[in-house]
C-alpha cells in the first residue's frame, strides 16, 4: 500500500504561470515532507521542505504548503520558468528512525515557454 | 565541489551473475542511503548506514541484496544471482543531518 501517492503523473504549465504539484500521505504520523526535483540521468536534488508544525514554508519562488487534518502537501512554483521543466518528488519521513525518505512517483512537470 | 558519486554509471548483467555497485558519499557525512527506482516507479529504500551503528537494512528485497560500509566512507552493493526484476536505477544518497539527503547520479543495472 503506497504510503506517498502523487496522483498526477504528469503537468504542463505556460511560462510565467503558477505551477501546482500535488502529494497525499496516509500516515499522520510522519513529521518531515520534502520535495526532490530530478532532471533526466541525475540523481535527484532537494529543493524544500517543511516541518509538521509548519503549514508554509516559501524559498524564492518555490512555497510548500502542508494540510495536516488532510494529510495533504502541494508545491507551488511561481513563476514557472522552462529550466523547472523536471520530475518532482514529494517524500516524507520521521525524525525518529532512520530517516529514510519515502517517495511517492513523481509528477513531470513541463513548462512551455 | 565533490557531490556523491557512484560507479560505474551503466551496468548491463546476464540473468544469475553477481553484480557490485559502489558510492562514494561526500566526505564527512555520516548517513549513507541506498535506493531504487524501477521504471515508472518512485524511489524506493533499500538501506541506511549511520556511523558505526547497525545498519537499516528493512528495504532490502529478498537475501540476494547485501551492503557494506568500509570505514565509515565508501559503500558496495551487491546483488546476488541477479534477476530481470533488479533491473533498476541504484541511487546513493548521503546526509549531514536528517533533513537532506544529497544523491549520486545513479547506476543504471539492465538484468538480461
Amino acid at each position: 500500500d503506497q504510503q506517498v501517492k502523487q496522483n498526477s503523473p504528469s503537468l504542463s504549465v505556460q511560462e510565467g504561470r503558477i505551477s501546482i504539484l500535488n502529494c497525499d500521505y496516509t500516515n499522520s504520523m510522519f513529521d518531515y515532507f520534502l520535495w526532490y526535483k530530478k532532471y533526466p540521468a541525475e540523481g535527484p536534488t532537494f529543493l524544500i521542505s517543511i516541518s509538521s508544525i509548519k503549514d508554509k514554508n516559501e524559498d524564492g519562488r518555490f512555497t510548500v504548503f502542508l494540510n495536516k487534518s488532510a494529510k495533504h502537501l502541494s508545491l507551488h512554483i511561481v513563476p514557472s520558468q522552462p529550466g523547472d521543466s523536471a520530475v518532482y518528488f514529494c517524500a516524507i519521513t520521521d525524525l525518529n528512525g532512520s530517516y529514510k525518505l519515502i517517495f511517492g512517483s513523481g509528477t513531470r512537470l513541463l513548462v512551455r515557454p | 565541489g565533490a557531490g556523491v558519486s557512484q560507479s560505474p554509471s551503466n551496468k548491463v548483467t546476464e540473468k544469475g551473475k553477481d553484480v557490485e555497485l559502489r558510492c562514494d558519499p561526500i566526505s564527512g557525512h555520516t548517513a549513507l542511503y541506498w535506493y531504487r527506482q524501477s521504471l515508472g516507479q518512485g524511489l524506493e529504500f533499500l538501506i541506511y548506514f549511520q556511523g558505526n551503528s547497525a545498519p537499516d537494512k528493512s528495504g532490502l528485497p529478498s537475501d540476494r541484496f547485501s551492503a557494506e560500509r568500509t570505514g565509515g566512507s565508501v559503500s558496495t552493493l551487491t546483488i546476488q544471482r541477479t534477476q530481470q526484476e533488479d533491473s533498476a536505477v541504484y541511487l546513493c544518497a548521503s546526509s549531514l543531518n536528517a533533513y537532506e539527503q544529497y544523491f549520486g547520479p545513479g547506476t543504471r543495472l539492465t538484468v538480461t
